[in-house]
């Protein structure tokens, strides 16, 4: 089944304490992304990746890290979590000359 | 600069009722995408549609219509007969086309929470 798979889907974790949500597709997708969902704010990009060792920043970059090593993961590392980054996250992918978006489950993580 | 305005944040109805949610879109682009998602109670994102800036053709799948115009910088969804399992949060994104000609950066619009009431 093709899909795209976030881990955890839940994470509540303490300010400092680096962490790493990972992402996974497979369906070969070159173009990967991380969102942000916030109320009131919709989603919001945070960094995307049009292809290995290819990344750049969304429009919310402050605060995170990715690497994309594997065509198929797309880690976020939040390497000095604070309580503003409390969030839903997505990961999304899609093939290069397609259009449509898969995105995860989504990753609720709190910052205490 | 790119943008997606919905500006209903809320909107309540009864069963069977048709509704329209709006999307108002900003862009310098001449080539770009309109989508809708959907997000469940469940919370997860399920693409519904998107159409490319060349395509104006209304759609129509089941119960649900989209109408792009334009000359009004709109793409407007609309459900008819609404029902309870329709509830959720409706998301209009805009994405540019990259050099490749792919989907680039969605910008999404700061969704339309529907309640479906039976």
């Amino acid at each position: 089944e093709a899909q795209v798979t976030q881990n955890p889907r839940y994470l509540i974790t303490v300010t400092g304490k680096k962490l790493t949500v990972t992402c996974s597709q497979n369906m070969n997708h070159e173009y990967m992304s991380w969102y942000r969902q916030d109320p009131g704010l919709g989603l919001r990009q945070i960094y995307y990746s049009m292809n290995v060792e290819v990344t750049d920043k969304g429009d919310v970059p402050e605060g995170y890290k990715v690497s994309r090593k594997e065509k198929r993961n797309f880690p976020l590392i939040l390497e000095s979590p604070s309580p503003n980054q409390t969030s839903l996250y997505f990961c999304a992918s899609s093939l290069r000359g397609r259009l449509e978006a898969f995105f995860g489950q989504g990753t609720r993580l709190t910052v205490v | 600069a790119q943008k997606v305005t919905q500006a209903q944040t809320e909107i309540s109805v009864v069963e069977k009722e048709d509704v329209t949610l709006d999307c108002v879109y900003e862009t310098r682009d001449t080539t770009y995408y309109l989508f809708w998602y959907k997000q469940p109670p469940s919370g997860e994102l399920v693409f519904l549609i998107r159409r490319n800036s060349f395509d104006e053709q209304n759609e129509i799948s089941g119960r649900y219509s989209w109408n792009f115009q334009k000359s009004t910088s709109s793409f407007n969804f609309t459900i008819t007969a609404s029902q309870v399992v329709d509830s959720a949060v409706y998301f209009c994104a805009l994405s540019e086309v990259d050099y490749g000609g792919s989907q680039g950066n969605l910008i999404f619009g700061k969704g339309t929470k529907l309640s479906v009431k039976p």
